[in-house]
């Protein structure tokens, strides 16, 4: 089945950096890959997806890139603000066997420093 | 507007004792999935439901039974509820097989004494 590794765990950045998130997945058939923010307490939430005909995909601060070629999909996060402080995880379509869903990674912990 | 509902929302078992923790989502999808997260692991696919009337296992998917009851309702159950099942659970659903945004419940935490 689909493997996605994320890293890293844990990301301090001070507030107005920028921070990037990179992740790994295993299946070539995967298409579609999307990040979720989850803060204390709360659900997951979409922030940002992007599927394998496209390379890059940006939304006001947010960007995410993919390289199908060395299969890996990278969060990115400029001008860091404290409401961004939160775990992200990105997935990984995975289909074949019967089965179709997400993949998620273990989630990288982001602390934006004031 | 409440989009994707779960019940219970904290749950305290003894060992071996059984239990269903329900979900209902009101915005006419037709995928429903149920997902464990723990500490450090992520999100874990526990089972899925296409469509009304299919269910499939996820990754982890032992010691667990689901139902799609319609297309609204997609419940979990523990049988034989152990430790390793301590950990939140959450549903979601999507409008279609995963080709869109996953809608998450607020999360169901499940202690296992």
């Amino acid at each position: 089945g689909e493997n996605v590794e994320q890293h890293p765990s844990t990301l301090s950045v001070q507030e107005g950096d920028s921070a990037v998130i990179k992740c790994t997945y295993s299946d070539s058939a995967s298409n579609y890959f999307p990040w979720y923010k989850q803060e204390l307490g709360k659900r997951p939430q979409l922030i940002i997806d992007i599927r394998s005909n496209v390379g890059e995909k940006k939304d006001q601060r947010i960007a995410v890139t993919l390289n199908k070629t060395a299969k890996h999909f990278s969060l990115h996060i400029t001008e860091t603000q404290p409401e961004d402080s939160a775990v992200y995880f990105c997935a990984a379509r995975f289909t074949g066997g019967g089965a179709d869903g997400l993949t998620f990674g273990k989630g990288t912990h982001l602390i934006i420093q004031p | 507007n409440a989009g994707v509902t779960q019940t219970p929302k904290f749950q305290v078992l003894k060992t071996g004792q059984s239990m269903t923790l329900q979900c209902a989502q009101d915005m006419n999808h037709n995928s429903m999935y149920w997902y464990r997260q723990d500490p450090g692991m992520g999100l874990r696919l526990i089972y899925y439901s296409a469509s009304e009337g299919t269910t499939d296992k996820g990754e982890v998917p032992n010691g667990y039974n689901v139902s799609r009851l319609n297309k609204r309702e997609f419940s979990l159950r523990l049988e034989s509820a152990a430790p390793s099942q301590t950990s939140v659970y959450f549903c979601a659903s999507s409008p279609r097989l995963v080709s869109g945004e996953l809608f998450f419940g607020e999360g169901s935490r499940l202690t296992v004494l």
